[in-house]
């Protein structure tokens, strides 16, 4: 079936630095979200991308809609303590629009 | 103001008990749709209802009962819990296919 993987798995950053994160999938998707959950949260929305190609910004959170569709890209530039969590990227399952699949997540510690 | 909500927050129980977990959306969405994470913190669909009509319902024991009573609320009943049952289950509300706003979670533990 369908699967989204996110890399890295985990990262330690120190307050300030940029972060990158990536997430792809062997099969096209027309729809990019990425969510952040933190410790004891349900995901929230942070960007939706729909189409290829598209960069669009949160604040100080920017993301792509990889050109070949098979990937997106979340970047975070001057990482505060109250970025950790953990950040999921999800698209809408070829089996059914309803259906989303999420990523594996990418674990983020920003160390002050 | 609580856009999606869910209770309990925590639930405790011993295995082989039922158990229920409410959500409510008040985003005026027609679709909701219950997710279960692991201690992986892997999310998983469960189950989507849309217009208070079953669309998704993945490959999930039939002691797992969702029930929608109208558009804005989903609730899920759970027979014979097992230990294995044990996860943070998360609601979740869209407009039709759209973006999906989650509820804060639902911790079961069974013992």
């Amino acid at each position: 079936g369908q699967q989204l993987n996110q890399s890295p798995q985990s990262m330690f950053i120190q307050e300030g630095e940029d972060v990158s994160m990536n997430c792809t999938s062997s099969s096209i998707f027309n729809t990019w979200l990425w969510y952040k959950q933190e410790p004891g949260e349900g995901p929230v929305l942070l960007i939706a991308l729909y189409k290829a190609g598209e960069l669009t910004s949160n604040g100080r959170l920017t993301a792509q809609f990889g050109i070949t569709r098979k990937d997106s890209f979340l970047n975070i530039s001057a990482s505060i303590p109250s970025d950790v969590g953990i950040y999921f990227c999800a698209g809408p399952s070829t089996s059914g629009t309803y259906k989303y699949i999420f990523g594996t997540g990418t674990r983020l510690k920003v160390l002050a | 103001d609580t856009a999606v909500s869910q209770t309990p927050k925590y639930l405790v129980t011993q295995m082989g008990n039922d158990k229920s977990i409410k959500c409510e959306q008040n985003l005026g969405h027609d679709t909701m749709y219950w997710y279960k994470q692991d201690s992986k913190k892997f999310l998983k669909i469960m189950f989507s209802y849309n217009n208070k009509e079953l669309i998704i319902n993945e490959t999930v024991p039939n002691r797992f009962s969702p029930k929608s009573p109208d558009k804005a609320h989903l609730n899920l009943h759970i027979n014979s819990l097992e230990l294995g049952d044990s996860a943070v289950y998360f609601c979740a509300s869209s407009h039709a296919a759209g973006e999906q706003f989650f509820g804060p979670g639902t911790r079961l533990t069974v013992l």
